[in-house]
């Protein structure tokens, strides 16, 4: 059984579309959060949600929304996309915070054009 | 920054061989943890180490800390194919709940 899932795996789209990548974990985690990883593989936080409640928003632009509807879910909305939001987007969980193991889904790579 | 500088970037050893790869880090840290990312995956947690303790083993795995040197090293004894990857370290500082990840190392195993 898959333990953190993201849809979609590949997203390709044009400059200033708005675009919504999900994400679904199955741990009974109370902790979720969304990570970009650019093309030096480099991979920087840009939120975190414990119990759907957001604690960290690392100076990500407004275009970014994130949203969770329960515990296991945190979707992350994307307004006007730009040539820079280009790269792998991964969600994690965790059972409670970042002192515990953190749990990878399998990454979206977003191409915007 | 907190961010976490790997070395080497790159790493390529025959089968068989041990790899070494280290981490150094800049302020105060709670717990070092170390991840496995294959090639378009997810990451992997391979182990955490915490601020009081120096090192620790599981299975081919070895990590060691040191906080006075703000340094960390990932030790992969008898290498597989299969260990091929990118290896990350990831810090967490008291009070920032969250995690700063490395630069990462790309470690080649050649069969």
């Amino acid at each position: 059984d898959t333990a953190v899932s993201q849809t979609p795996k590949y997203l390709v789209t044009q400059m200033g579309n708005d675009k919504s990548i999900k994400c679904e974990q199955n741990l009974g985690h109370d902790t979720m959060y969304w990570y970009k990883q650019d093309s030096k593989k480099f991979l920087k936080i840009m939120f975190s949600y414990n119990n759907k409640e957001l604690i960290i928003n690392e100076t990500v632009p407004n275009r970014f929304s994130p949203k969770s509807p329960d515990k296991a879910h945190l979707n992350l909305h994307i307004n006007s996309l730009e040539l820079g939001d280009s790269a792998v987007y991964f969600c994690a969980s965790s059972k409670r915070g970042v002192t515990d193991t953190q749990y990878f889904g399998p990454g979206t790579r977003l191409t915007v054009l | 920054s907190q961010q976490g500088e790997e070395d080497p970037q790159a790493l390529s050893i025959q089968e068989g061989e041990n790899a070494t790869m280290n981490c150094s880090y800049k302020t105060s840290i709670n717990n070092l943890q170390w991840y496995r990312q294959n090639s378009g995956r997810g990451l992997v947690h391979l182990i955490l180490i915490r601020s009081n303790e120096r090192e620790k083993h599981s299975g081919r795995l070895r990590v060691t800390l040191d906080t006075s040197k703000k340094s960390s090293s990932l030790l992969i004894t008898a290498s597989r194919a299969a260990d091929t990857a990118s290896y990350f370290c990831a810090t967490d500082a008291g009070g920032n709940e969250k995690l700063t990840f490395g630069t990462g190392t790309r470690l080649t195993i050649i069969p």
